[in-house]
């Protein structure tokens, strides 16, 4: 399969504590962005990546969130001092971009996590 | 602000039968990409239809439509002939030049027998 993959699919944590989450890419992508969905809620974009620079990062992404891109390829995705508020799906998709006008992003399965 | 109002947090149809998803947006600029998504439950966010905001012909995917009026910037969804599997949360979205997608709350789809 050469979809998109993330890991780990679930984890849950004890508030305070660091977690770092994985997202590899379809591996000819150059982009790779990062969402968040709350339940009940739709995505929120936090962050996105051309190659291994990062963009742009959301004025929601705290300075406990740290994403990085190294070499281009997988990203990973660090919440430190983990919060409650932090629980959540987080959404990881890539896309080709500069092949036409538009780009279709592909989702990872996501990667749930619960803070207690 | 850039937005996205679904106004049906759920939706029932039955099956063989034909369902609107209603979406609006807010965006000031002119070039701009809509899309609705589909996501099962437990399952990944799949790209159902696009539609480029610069062409006027609405977008149609076998039995996935679109009616896009432009000037009310209104983007909705028609499925036809519904099936089982359709059931699922329905994201309306839309992206501008940076491609980062600003997404609705999502509608709840449930498909009777």
């Amino acid at each position: 399969d050469t979809g998109v993959s993330q890991d780990p699919r679930h984890k849950i944590t004890k508030r305070g504590q660091n977690v770092t989450f994985r997202c590899d890419p379809i591996s000819e992508h150059n982009r790779l962005y990062w969402y968040r969905q709350t339940l009940g809620q739709g995505p929120e974009f936090l962050t996105y990546f051309q190659n291994e620079a990062q963009l742009e990062k959301s004025r929601l992404l705290s300075d406990r969130f740290s994403a990085e891109r190294p070499k281009g390829s997988f990203s990973t995705l660090e919440i430190q001092r983990t919060e409650q508020g932090d629980s959540a799906m987080y959404l990881c998709a890539s896309s080709r971009y500069g092949l036409s006008n538009w780009d279709e992003q592909f989702f990872g399965p996501g990667t749930r996590l619960t803070v207690l | 602000a850039q937005t996205v109002t679904q106004s049906q947090p759920e939706m029932s149809v039955q099956e063989a039968e034909t369902v609107t998803l209603s979406c609006t947006y807010d965006t000031s600029e002119s070039d701009y990409y809509l899309f609705w998504y589909k996501q099962p439950p437990s399952r990944q966010m799949i790209l159902v239809i696009r539609q480029e905001a610069y062409k006027q012909q609405n977008a149609t995917e076998n039995r996935f439509s679109v009616n896009f009026q432009k000037a009310a910037k209104s983007f909705s969804l028609k499925i036809s002939d519904s099936q089982l599997g359709d059931a699922a949360m329905y994201f309306c979205a839309y992206t501008l030049s940076d491609r980062k997608l600003i997404w609705g709350l999502g509608t709840s789809l449930a498909v009777n027998p």
